[in-house]
């Protein structure tokens, strides 16, 4: 069945740190996002990214499509990158919704 | 520009009662998803609205019923509350003209609790 997993499912960095996180996808995709969710739940957007590369500040992400992954770098983490970040993608011609994985919690401790 | 809005932000109900939560969209856009985040789960999608009429829907009993309205935004009705209802319950807004039509905001969330 359609698929959306994540790794690792928990992350312990120290402040400074660099991280990979990685989504792997069972089929073609619409639409892969990154999410972080903070701790009173509120989903930020971190990237919209079916395919290629893209950076914001410390943050950057890949996809390759024809392989079916995606991968979101995190450098120098700070305390406040703490949190879950869920990989969502859109799977196919005439889906809506968006498939979550199941989630890295990353903490970043000083 | 406002973003995506949701009301109340807690709700406490008692099994067997009905609830009602609302949905605004982020300006621009004309689509609207809710979702469904159990504890320690990834959200899950209930059914997504656009143009006042339910496009697509998840694997979710009829009990969990929407709207939307002509100015875009949304209501959500679960009838018959389970215990197993206790959820954060996430709104997303997409569409328009702007950026990408696929991309989803997601709005801060109602924390149902059913007792």
């Amino acid at each position: 069945g359609i698929q959306v997993e994540q790794s690792p499912p928990d992350l312990i960095l120290q402040e400074g740190a660099n991280s990979t996180l990685r989504c792997n996808f069972s089929d073609s995709v619409n639409n892969l996002q990154w999410f972080h969710q903070n701790p009173w739940g509120q989903l930020i957007n971190l990237f919209y990214i079916p395919s290629g590369t893209k950076q914001n500040g410390r943050l950057s992400a890949t996809t390759v499509a024809t392989e079916r992954y995606s991968l979101l770098y995190i450098s120098s983490s700070q305390t406040t990158d703490s949190g879950v970040y869920f990989c969502a993608v859109e799977f196919g011609a005439g889906s809506y919704q968006l498939t979550f994985g199941k989630g890295t919690k990353l903490s970043v401790i000083p | 520009d406002a973003g995506v809005t949701q009301s109340p932000t807690h709700l406490i109900k008692t099994r067997g009662q009905q609830v009602t939560l609302r949905c605004s969209p982020k300006s621009g856009h004309d689509t609207v998803s809710w979702y469904q985040q159990a504890l320690g789960q990834g959200p899950q999608f209930i059914f997504q609205y656009y143009e006042e009429e339910e496009r697509q829907r998840g694997n979710f009993p009829d009990r969990f019923s929407g709207h939307q309205f002509p100015n875009y935004s949304s209501e959500l009705n679960v009838n018959a509350l389970l215990l197993g209802d206790s959820a954060l319950y996430l709104c997303a807004s997409s569409g328009g003209h702007r950026g990408s039509p696929y991309e989803q905001y997601f709005g801060p969330g109602t924390r149902l609790t059913v007792t």
